[in-house]
């Protein structure tokens, strides 16, 4: 059965702590993807990874940096956490191929910066 | 113009209704198109992909109209398990990354 973990499902950090989003899939995908969820913005792509050390900017990367330094893992870091960041993260993963498209998402990372 | 839109909704319907949902998108040179299902606070999971040709799994039929750029989902029998959020999902590209619409939520009541 398909599996992506998340380290933590709530997550509560003060403005200014560096914050660690650990996600992990056990399904040998090449591709590795996080997103945050807002009310009324939608699933919104802040970076992916095709393979192991290889990270590539998505349509909001500002503010976040990512570590991919074992193919069954993708970190998610906020150097410098600010309450502009409170939100639902959700990372994904996926096979490298023609018509492998489909998503398979983590539970979710509900993060909230005071 | 929004690469893909969909009606937020929400869309409240009867228990055994049939209810159909639609998305437009902006690319025209989308490779394909998925349907997902996002239960409240849970991550979205795949419904259906949606093929040239239109495709149907169980109460649920998809179709692809290229020409005029839009994909629906029409959901028949309505279950109250069908309450859920509808995401529409293109692939841009052709390479690995997918575009979400924002969603259409559906409530279905007894």
């Amino acid at each position: 059965d398909v599996k992506v973990t998340q380290s933590s499902r709530y997550l509560v950090k003060r403005t200014g702590e560096k914050v660690f989003l650990e996600c992990v899939q056990d399904m040998d995908h090449e591709n590795m993807f996080w997103y945050r969820q807002d009310p009324g913005l939608g699933l919104r792509l802040i970076y992916f990874s095709y393979d192991v050390k290889m990270k590539e900017k998505g349509d909001i990367p500002e503010g976040y940096s990512v570590s991919r330094e074992k193919k069954e893992r993708f970190s998610l870091i906020l150097e410098s956490a600010s309450t502009n960041q409170t939100s639902m993260y959700l990372c994904a993963s996926s096979l490298l191929g023609e018509r492998e498209e489909t998503q398979y998402f983590g539970p979710g990372t509900r993060l909230l910066v005071l | 113009r929004k690469e893909v839109e969909q009606d937020p909704g929400p869309f409240n319907v009867p228990e055994g209704a049939t209810v159909a949902f639609n998305c437009t998108y902006s690319n025209s040179a989308s490779q394909s198109f998925f349907w997902y299902r996002q239960d409240c606070r849970k991550e979205p999971k795949l419904l259906m992909s949606v093929y040239s040709s239109g495709n149907e799994d169980g109460r649920f039929t998809a179709q692809l109209n290229r020409a005029s750029q839009y994909i629906s989902l029409l959901i028949r029998d309505s279950k109250l398990s069908d309450s859920a959020t509808y995401l529409c999902v293109v692939n841009p590209s052709g390479y690995s990354t997918l575009t979400f619409g924002k969603g259409t939520m559906l409530l279905v009541s007894p």
